[in-house]
């Protein structure tokens, strides 16, 4: 069974600090691992990874893959109130790419 | 910008009856999926669409089916609500089937009495 699993559930932190949310996937036929950002209505896009090792960037968020681990990590630096949310990480699979196997996301709150 | 639309926001039904939740997408996607989100279990997949007629079974199929007779409309069916249907549902698009990247609509929150 495909499993992804993402850890903390939840974190509070205050603004300014850097927070690292962490991902780990045991998927069969895996292609791709992405990144989603949910306030309080759709999750929408942030990153998607597909080689390991090379960080996508995107302002103060970055993310990379280890495929060798099995695992991802999503990097916030100088979190701001507006970053509270819940952070999902999803893998896709070669079957058909936008079949996504879902963790049960990390709830960030940054507080003032 | 890709815009997917879920038309009920918000439905309260009661056991038995019977749910239509229907998703429109603009931009000429081939893949439509339904999605529900459940606190402490995550998205769940339910069905997924690659063509015009075409549906394969998520991983949690059972008490719903779909209809896909246009290649921007899906709809995910409740035969007969039951209360553990209560849930947020969540639909979404992707481009092809090479494509991960997946849109989601605005969500609809069915709770069933």
């Amino acid at each position: 069974e495909d499993k992804v699993v993402q850890s903390p559930l939840s974190l509070v932190v205050h603004e300014g600090d850097t927070v690292t949310l962490n991902c780990s996937y045991e998927v069969t036929n895996f292609r791709s691992l992405l990144w989603y950002k949910q306030e309080k209505k759709a999750p929408t896009f942030l990153f998607m990874l597909t080689s390991s090792g090379i960080e996508k960037k995107s302002g103060r968020l970055s993310s990379i893959l280890d495929k060798k681990e099995l695992s991802s990590i999503l990097n916030i630096t100088a979190t701001q109130t507006g970053d509270s949310a819940i952070y999902l990480c999803a893998a896709a699979l070669n079957t058909n790419a936008g079949k996504s196997t879902f963790g049960d996301g990390t709830t960030l709150t940054v507080k003032p | 910008d890709v815009k997917v639309t879920q038309s009920s926001r918000y439905l309260v039904k009661r056991t038995g009856e019977k749910v239509f939740l229907e998703c429109v997408q603009d931009m000429d996607h081939e893949n439509m999926f339904w999605y529900r989100q459940d606190p402490g279990l995550g998205l769940r997949l339910i069905y997924f669409s690659y063509d015009v007629k075409m549906k394969e079974k998520g991983d949690i199929p059972e008490g719903y089916s779909v209809s896909r007779e246009k290649k921007e409309r899906f709809s995910l069916i409740l035969e007969s609500a039951s209360t553990n249907q209560t849930s947020m549902y969540l639909c979404a698009s992707s481009l092809s089937f090479y494509t991960g990247e997946l849109f989601f609509g605005e969500g609809s929150r069915l709770t069933v009495l």
